[in-house]
């Protein structure tokens, strides 16, 4: 079976300071892929990043970062100086062979940052 | 560049009413096309994929119903509505491999009265 956990239902921060969402998953397939999508109080998922199981280099693409372990089992991923503007809900989901085409998908974290 | 339509944006029908959600993806051909249910409390649940026209897979067992009638439409229909069909209802495209990244229309809210 697989399965996501994003422990932290909400986070609230004040702008300007770093935040870390966590994202634990299980699965028992050697290949699969993890991903994260912002959703905005808009309503439509955004696609932040994609990364499978045999790259386990951390990313970093202007504020944004993400922290791979496979030792761990984790696929964390950070804000550096939060604005007001990365307030949304974060998903990191997972997609396996042992899943069938599904994707699953954590139950979120709500990131709200304050002036 | 590609993009994704979803029609209507907002609904509210009666309980026992038919539905009908459309949904199209332009600048690609041949896309796997996803439905997925987000009810209240954010968790987001596969509804039905499909990999190819009048191909559809349901994820669960429900009121609802999927089509593929053309290679960049998909529909989600229901017969009679019920109360626990209330929720966000958002369309999907990936191409390639089914492990490549999944992109996702504006959505539908749906509220059954």
């Amino acid at each position: 079976a697989q399965k996501v956990t994003q422990a932290q239902t909400e986070i609230s921060v004040v702008e300007k300071e770093d935040v870390t969402l966590d994202c634990v998953y299980e699965t028992r397939d050697t290949t699969y892929y993890l991903f994260w999508y912002k959703q905005p109080p808009s309503g439509e998922l955004v696609f932040l990043i994609r990364r499978n199981s045999f790259d386990e280099q951390n990313e970093i693409s202007g504020r944004y970062s993400w922290n791979f372990q496979k030792s761990t089992s984790s696929f964390n991923f950070t804000i550096t100086a939060s604005q007001v503007v990365d307030s949304a809900v974060y998903f990191c989901a997972l997609k396996a062979a042992g899943g069938g085409n599904k994707l699953t998908f954590g139950t979120g974290t709500q990131l709200k940052v304050e002036l | 560049s590609q993009t994704i339509h979803q029609w209507p944006a907002t609904l509210v029908q009666p309980v026992g009413s038919p539905l009908s959600l459309e949904c199209t993806v332009e600048g690609t051909s041949n896309p796997n096309l996803y439905w997925y249910r987000q009810a209240a409390g954010r968790g987001l649940q596969l509804l039905f994929y499909s990999v190819g026209i009048g191909q559809i897979s349901s994820e669960v067992p429900q009121n609802l119903s999927a089509s593929r009638p053309q290679d960049r439409q998909f529909i989600l229909s229901s017969k009679k509505l019920l109360l626990s069909d209330s929720g966000f209802y958002l369309c999907a495209w990936s191409v390639g491999g089914l492990y490549n990244e999944q992109f996702f229309g504006p959505g539908t809210r749906l509220t059954v009265l």
